[in-house]
């Protein structure tokens, strides 16, 4: 079954604990991002990667990294998080210029 | 900046009737529509998509119409059912493959 994977589903964790969620999809597509949501703001791009150790902000980038070694995997890294980090972000990934798919969601709360 | 926003962030629509939800975009250049569906606790799901070469597309109870001259994107649903409940997000596909998201429309279906 084409999917995006994300794990973990539900996280709390405390500030300034570096914390990894961790993205894959099983559908060889080049384009990954990562995206946050929040009440009243839609989606909000945090990072994106077109294909294998190219990535780029999106418009929220400050506070997190993320790494494309690999097609499959898109990881998204929170160094020092904060509670203004709390959200509920998601994964998608898409082959050129088509839809997006998405992961099921990680609602991060940040103590 | 450019952004894609929804006029009413909710409807409220009699169970058996027709639901349209609206969507204004900024960015001209704008080549590639998508609408999605979220349900409670799930990631975005594609409904429909429209290409800016098209004004029009139908799928299974749901039209998409796009109006390139005065930037609007609706969704239409026909028949709207209590499963339709969900938060609609409209996207547009600017530079770079990116995906710009609207802040969502709540629609509750009244039985």
């Amino acid at each position: 079954e084409a999917q995006v994977t994300q794990n973990p589903r539900y996280l709390i964790t405390v500030t300034g604990k570096k914390l990894t969620v961790t993205c894959s999809q099983n559908m060889n597509h080049e384009y990954m991002s990562w995206y946050r949501q929040d009440p009243g703001l839609g989606l909000r791009q945090i990072y994106y990667s077109m294909n294998v150790e190219v990535t780029d902000k999106g418009d929220v980038p400050e506070g997190y990294k993320v790494s494309r070694k690999e097609k499959r995997n898109f990881p998204l890294i929170l160094e020092s998080p904060s509670p203004n980090q709390t959200s509920l972000y998601f994964c998608a990934s898409r082959k050129g210029n088509t839809e997006a798919f998405f992961g099921q969601g990680t609602r991060l709360t940040v103590v | 900046g450019e952004s894609v926003g929804l006029h009413l962030p909710t409807l409220s629509v009699q169970e058996g009737d027709n639901s349209i939800i609206n969507c204004a975009y900024s960015n001209s250049a704008s080549d590639y529509f998508i609408w999605y569906k979220q349900e409670s606790g799930k990631g975005p799901q594609f409904i429909i998509d429209i290409r800016s070469n098209m004004d029009k597309r139908q799928g299974q109870r749901v039209t998409v119409l796009l109006n390139k001259t005065v930037k609007h994107l609706s969704l239409q649903i026909a028949a709207t059912q209590p499963g339709d409940s969900a938060v609609y997000f409209c996207a547009e596909n600017s530079n770079d493959y990116k995906l710009s998201f609207g802040a969502g429309t709540t629609v509750t279906v009244r039985a």
